[in-house]
């Protein structure tokens, strides 16, 4: 079955990188797309991008273009985002999302991921 | 960017009861390509969010059929046909017709 397992929660110090994971099983990887969002706690969700898994072609959300940066590995099926330049805006719980097709555009999430910003 | 506008914010109901949340885009979502991207989506506390319907009104895969959706152009519904307690959470609708990707801000179910 298809799975999406994200890596676990992060503590970061201001000024700081990250590097989230979404490991997946289950599909084929190589031939789909991965897009990753941000969910404030008690607020809505932004997507941040998305990431074609065949030739690494990636398209950003204006608004964390210099903030987030999407990469695959598809020997191991796994896609990465890493976050730069970290501030407490940044704390909030991060989500990847797969899409094969159009008709299957994130029908599977990982479980999410708390990045918590902080000194 | 596209801005989607949910109503209402809260919704309050009894088991069985059959309710709609509206979803107003503020640019018509139709595609050149003939496709509406619209999609719903259900995230119950503390989860990720669960893809309920695709492309408007279709269910996705494992979606109880008491759920179904419908609009065009700028004005979409989900409809719940006889809430269920499983039910209560935020749904949200989205849109992938324009860049960047917008959700709305979101309707919380709750049970009364």
């Amino acid at each position: 079955q298809v799975k999406l397992q994200q890596s676990g929660a992060e503590l970061v110090k201001p000024g700081a990188s990250v590097k989230l994971s979404c490991k997946t099983s289950g599909y084929t990887f190589s031939t789909s797309y991965m897009s990753w969002f941000k969910q404030i706690p008690g607020q809505s969700i932004e997507w941040i991008g998305m990431i074609y898994a065949g030739d690494g072609g990636t398209g950003y959300n204006q608004k964390f273009k210099g903030k987030a940066t999407l990469t695959v590995d598809t020997s191991s099926s796994t896609a990465y985002m890493d976050l730069s330049s970290l501030t407490t805006e940044d704390s909030a719980v991060y989500f990847c999302a797969r899409m094969v097709l159009i008709t299957t555009l994130f029908d599977y999430w990982g479980q999410g991921v708390m990045v918590t910003v902080s000194s | 960017d596209v801005v989607l506008t949910q109503t209402p914010s809260i919704l309050s109901a009894t088991i069985g009861q059959s309710v709609s949340i509206s979803c107003r885009s503020s640019q018509s979502l139709l595609d050149s390509d003939g496709n509406t991207y619209l999609y719903w989506f259900l995230q119950r506390p503390g989860q990720s969010p669960q893809r309920l319907i695709y492309l408007v009104s279709n269910l996705g895969s494992g979606v109880p059929n008491r759920f179904s959706g419908s609009g065009s152009g700028t004005d979409f519904t989900l409809k719940i046909s006889g809430v269920e307690a499983e039910d209560l959470g935020v749904y949200y609708c989205m849109q992938a017709t324009h860049a960047p990707l917008t959700f709305g801000s979101g309707t919380k179910l709750e049970i009364k």
